[in-house]
């Protein structure tokens, strides 16, 4: 079935770290790839969002690529601030059908200062 | 500004007690959700709904019942609570193809 992977359930890093947080999926259907960011006690938000049209997302420091050949679309951020601690979620959607949405199981990020 | 809101934020209830949870959206959004979050497994999707009169299973819909009776308002019940269904339930409103806003979540707790 449909199924989308982090494969890392926690990162710790120092704040100026380099921060890159894996993403592949498996799909029978052309996704739009979001990345959302949840903070401690609040619902997750949207980061960014990458389609396989434009292959790439910017945000707030933050930077995904789809890579079509391996069906990945990491998250990178040159230098981390204590901020950024958070849990990250890749998510897959579907333009055409709004029951299709898969959350990957997330990252928590922690930065030390 | 769009906003989603979730009541109540907390709840402790007792098992085989009846719980609603209710949600509501300023966004005018067509489309609402109901996620639950658990450790290690991320957010799962419970039911959602197209618009007001419909009510759709999602993954994991057993145990629960939904009802969306205007556009602005989604309610999750549990007619017989169990301790499995302890856990942080996270409302979320938007359109096929954009993003969904969440609201805060309310945390449950099943004794």
């Amino acid at each position: 079935g449909d199924s989308v992977t982090q494969m890392q359930g926690q990162v710790t890093l120092s704040e100026d770290d380099f921060l890159f947080i894996n993403c592949t999926y498996s799909t029978t259907w052309y996704p739009t790839l979001f990345w959302y960011v949840q903070y401690p006690g609040e619902g997750p938000q949207l980061l960014l969002k990458v389609t396989t049209a434009n292959n790439k997302g910017i945000s707030r420091g933050f930077e995904a690529t789809y890579d079509k050949r391996t069906t990945s679309f990491h998250l990178q951020k040159a230098s981390v601030q204590e901020s950024d601690s958070a849990v990250y979620y890749c998510v897959l959607g579907d333009d055409t059908n709004a029951y299709k949405v898969i959350f990957g199981k997330g990252t928590h990020l922690h930065v030390l200062p | 500004e769009a906003a989603v809101t979730q009541s109540p934020r907390n709840k402790v209830a007792v098992t085989g007690g009846k719980v609603t949870l209710s949600c509501n959206q300023t966004n005018n959004h067509n489309n609402m959700y109901w996620y639950r979050q658990d450790t290690g497994h991320g957010l799962r999707l419970i039911h959602y709904s197209y618009g007001a009169g419909s009510t759709e299973k999602g993954d994991i819909p057993d145990g629960y019942k939904a009802s969306r009776p205007s556009q602005e308002n989604f309610s999750l019940i549990l007619e017989l609570a169990t301790p499995s269904q302890t856990s942080v339930y996270f409302c979320a409103s938007g359109d096929v193809g954009i993003e969904q806003f969440f609201g805060p979540g309310t945390r449950l707790t099943v004794l």
